[in-house]
């Protein structure tokens, strides 16, 4: 299994670009989460979806689209990109709930906004 | 927005020696509490995963309580070594398991040989 994961490594953007970040599963994971990463704050929670077709907003969701069409992948776009957004982003998978929701995390995103 | 703390931020211990730190969540609507380990320039990997009062889980050296009606969590690491350098991440899961995960900002642990 190649677990969660994330392209691209790095990527760098202009003010108002948008683009999008891809994540895939391959352990068949329910859940699905994205999370950025910021100095001092922490992971910070996204968007989540706990199955294919629904999603739901997170901590900080503004400026952020995501879909769920499928169990293995889920995007996440940067509509009109902002130098707020320059980040580490993480995407993370798990099977179920309560005990059985141990996240497993990507490698990460580096993304600067200039 | 939920409140999840943890303390300290950083702690220097000396290899050998035994320590612990702290998370804080708010006690209502408790659903999981979730112990993240995360190395420098790698991801986060999962430690614990509690989801009942009075939970003691254990891994090797380290281990962790929870008290879901006080709200708080401890990670112990015992005769630290210096592979336990690492940041050391809470996060709480409320909402019956609708929810998303809420993290701590994590405590840095420094082991000093």
């Amino acid at each position: 299994n190649a677990g969660v994961t994330q392209t691209p490594k790095f990527q760098v953007l202009k003010t108002g670009q948008s683009m999008t970040l891809q994540c895939a599963q391959d352990m068949n994971h329910e859940y699905m989460s994205w999370y950025r990463q910021d100095p001092g704050m922490g992971l910070r929670l996204i968007h989540y979806s706990v199955g294919a077709g629904i999603t739901d907003q997170g901590e900080v969701p503004n400026g952020y689209n995501v879909s769920r069409s499928t169990t293995e992948d889920f995007p996440l776009r940067l509509l009109s990109a902002a130098p707020s957004q320059t980040s580490v982003y993480f995407c993370a998978s798990s099977y179920g709930t309560g005990e059985y929701n141990e996240q497993f995390f990507g490698p990460g995103t580096r993304l600067t906004v200039l | 927005i939920l409140n999840v703390e943890q303390s300290p931020q950083s702690l220097h211990v000396q290899e050998g020696d035994s320590t612990n730190f702290t998370c804080s969540f708010p006690s209502s609507n408790f659903y999981a509490l979730h112990w993240y380990r995360w190395e420098t320039a790698k991801s986060p990997e999962a430690l614990f995963v509690m989801t009942l009062n009075g939970d003691e889980k254990k891994k090797g050296r380290i281990s962790a309580t929870l008290n879901t009606k006080e709200g708080y969590s401890y990670l112990y690491i015992k005769g630290s070594q210096p592979e336990d350098s690492a940041t050391y991440l809470c996060a709480y899961h409320s909402g019956g398991g609708a929810d998303g995960l809420t993290f701590g900002k994590g405590t840095h642990l420094i082991i000093q040989p």
